[in-house]
């Protein structure tokens, strides 16, 4: 198993370009998640996927960001136009959706704007 | 109010002795469960054990328990035999509600830096 494959590892960009975080989760889980870390606020959820829909996006911070899942094996995160306070790693993780069960968490993606 | 509370910014162990981090919830669920991750300095995050609120017995896995305490609301990790490779930051995380109620992401704590001295 690969597990959840993030890319790209880094990405560097300049302030209100646009970012495009991809995310494949492990086949056959159907929960997907989306998290920031940052030094000052640690790790926050921005947005969750059960079966492909979004059920909760309450964290995330404001209209320049966007999700979707348009498969069980893929997930974006956008952010237009991004800001410099948007750097921050980017994980994506997924899981089966029962409650013993752990999240399996991607690489990250380490997000620098300049 | 933050739902985990870990007190401890940062801790050192010597190598081969055991250590504890704390790790405080509050939740009004009846069920819930707690995880510990680990992550290094290579920035992957990696699950270390989990323990469900129903059950009886503290998880173990390996050199890792967990010291539950449901009356506290307190889930501390004991690592025991520290080794060089365990300096990491570790975080607690807690998952609220029934399994089947929809609702499966985790919220973490900051996090512990810990730091194992030869």
């Amino acid at each position: 198993d690969a597990g959840v494959i993030q890319s790209p590892r880094h990405e560097v960009t300049e302030m209100g370009q646009e970012v495009t975080l991809r995310c494949k989760p492990i086949s056959g889980h159907n929960s997907l998640f989306w998290y920031r870390q940052t030094m000052m606020r640690g790790l926050e959820l921005l947005i969750y996927f059960n079966n492909n829909v979004p059920i909760d996006d309450s964290g995330m911070p404001e209209d320049r960001f966007s999700a979707k899942m348009p498969n069980a094996s893929f997930s974006t995160l956008k952010i237009q136009p991004s800001e410099p306070r948007d750097s921050a790693v980017y994980f994506c993780a997924s899981s089966l959706n029962r409650g013993r069960e752990k999240l399996f968490f991607g690489s990250g993606t380490q997000l620098s704007v300049l | 109010a933050q739902k985990i509370t870990q007190t401890q910014p940062g801790m050192f162990v010597q190598e081969k002795e055991a250590v504890t981090l704390d790790c405080t919830y509050d939740t009004s669920d009846q069920s819930y469960g707690l995880f510990w991750y680990k992550q290094p300095s290579s920035g992957e995050m990696i699950f270390l054990i989990y323990q469900g609120s129903y059950d009886e017995q503290n998880a173990t896995e390996g050199r890792y328990s967990l010291n539950f305490q449901k009356a506290r609301k307190s889930a501390n990790l004991v690592i025991s035999a520290s080794q060089l490779g365990d300096s990491a930051m570790y975080f607690c995380a807690m998952r609220e509600g029934d399994s089947g109620a929809g609702s499966y992401q985790l919220t973490f704590g900051k996090g512990t830096k810990l730091s194992v001295i030869p």
